[in-house]
């Protein structure tokens, strides 16, 4: 069926440091594919999203591109901030069914100053 | 602009007891479904609909029922709580299909069975 797989965490890094975490995917067909983005207390709001191959999604400095060839939609900021600290999610979208979406185990995130 | 609204935030249960969680949406959506989350297991579908009426199993159905008698409203009722439901459940809706397939979240309900 269809899944969703993160890099473990928790991840922790320095403000200004590089980021990237990993999310492969196995799905029949061509989904949709998301991150979601946890802060504290919050539900999940979307950060971005791509809907077919090769295309970039971005939003507030992150990006994550659609690779159909290995299956995989890694989440990248160059510059991470204090606030960036939070759980996130990536996701897919199963496009025969309904709206479902079907998320990783979430990857939570700690910048320190 | 209230989006999706879950009550209520906590909630202690005894063994064996029922609650509802309560989940309302402002936004037309035709589409409302349950979340569970529970630690390195990321969030996991209970059930869903796609309008007034339908509702539909998701991943982890058991243990939970719902209706949909308008389109704003979602309850989730716990039947007969167990130690195995305590989570955070999140209520989430979605426009129709091309709308992009984003879901809108609220803010989770926690929930702790004893």
């Amino acid at each position: 069926g269809d899944s969703v797989t993160q890099m473990e965490g928790p991840v922790t890094l320095s403000e200004e440091a590089f980021l990237t975490i990993n999310c492969t995917y196995t799905a029949t067909g061509y989904p949709s594919l998301f991150w979601y983005v946890q802060y504290p207390g919050e539900g999940l709001q979307l950060l971005l999203k791509a809907t077919k191959a090769d295309d970039k999604g971005s939003n507030k400095g992150f990006e994550a591109t659609y690779r159909k060839e290995t299956t995989s939609f890694h989440l990248e900021k160059g510059s991470v901030q204090v606030s960036d600290s939070a759980v996130y999610f990536c996701a897919l979208r199963v496009k025969r069914g309904a709206q479902k979406l079907v998320f990783g185990q979430g990857t939570r995130l700690t910048i320190n100053p | 602009n209230a989006g999706v609204t879950q009550t209520p935030k906590f909630q202690v249960l005894k063994t064996g007891q029922s609650m509802t969680l309560q989940c309302a949406q402002d936004m037309n959506h035709e589409y409302m479904s349950w979340y569970r989350q529970d630690p390195g297991m990321g969030l996991r579908l209970i059930h869903y609909s796609v309008g007034a009426g339908i509702t539909d199993q998701g991943e982890v159905p058991n243990g939970y029922n719902v209706s949909r008698s308008t389109t704003e409203d979602f309850p989730l009722r716990l039947l007969s709580a167990a130690p195995s439901q305590t989570s955070v459940y999140f209520c989430a809706s979605s426009p129709p299909v091309g709308g992009g397939g984003e879901l809108f979240f609220g803010e989770g309900s926690r929930l702790t069975v004893l």
